[in-house]
């Protein structure tokens, strides 16, 4: 199994451009999220899933928007890009149809926004 | 909601001494709560959990207390090796609840010197 798979890995935007954020795992978790780590601020949660068409907020949700059509893939968009996105992203996953709090995190994606 | 607070934000220590970092949380339907460990640009790791139900539990040289009716929680770290300097991140949740979410604490930079 590959785990949990984030791409890319890194990405520099201008203010006001959109891009997504690919996440996918293997595990057939049903539980998917995704943290945003800044300096001095911890892991907040964004956005996450508890299964294919089901999506909620997190801490910090603005800004931010997900989907989920299928098991394997929890993509995160960013529709217009502001400086304070600048951050770096983990998508994390769970075993079971409920966050179980064993969570398997990607490898990260650092995003930076000029 | 949930609200992790940890502490401290930075230790240092020598070689075969012991490392504690403490937590505190406010929401009393809290339930389990793990310790993840991230080192220099890596993913966060889950290194050890306790459930409520539990005062304490150990692993090899780790250990993690919890104090139900103050709300804290600590990890315990023993004969500290240069390879345990990280990041370490407490967490909160109520498994099993209709918000069953990780919510971290802000870290702590763990630095261990030979």
């Amino acid at each position: 199994n590959a785990g949990v798979t984030q791409t890319p890995k890194f990405q520099v935007l201008k203010t006001g451009q959109s891009m997504t954020l690919q996440c996918a795992q293997d595990m057939n978790h049903e539980y998917m999220s995704w943290y945003r780590q800044d300096p001095g601020m911890g892991l907040r949660l964004i956005h996450y899933s508890v299964g294919a068409g089901i999506t909620d907020q997190g801490e910090v949700p603005n800004g931010y928007n997900v989907s989920r059509s299928t098991t394997e893939d929890f993509p995160l968009r960013l529709l217009s890009a502001a400086p304070s996105q600048t951050s770096v992203y983990f998508c994390a996953s769970s075993p079971g149809t409920a966050n179980t709090g064993e969570l398997f995190f990607g490898e990260g994606s650092r995003l930076t926004v000029l | 909601g949930e609200n992790v607070e940890q502490h401290p934000s930075t230790l240092s220590v020598q070689e075969g001494d012991s490392a504690v970092i403490k937590c505190t949380y406010s929401d009393s339907a809290s339930n389990y709560f793990p310790w993840y460990k991230q080192e220099l640009g890596k993913r966060p790791q889950l290194i050890i959990d306790i459930r409520s139900n539990v005062g304490e539990k150990k692993d090899q040289r780790i250990a993690v207390t919890l104090n139900k009716t103050a709300k804290h929680f600590s990890l315990h770290i023993t004969e500290t090796q240069p390879e345990d300097s990280a990041v370490y991140f407490c967490a909160a949740m109520n498994y099993g609840g209709s918000q069953g979410n990780l919510i971290f604490g802000k870290g702590t930079k763990l630095s261990v010197k030979p």
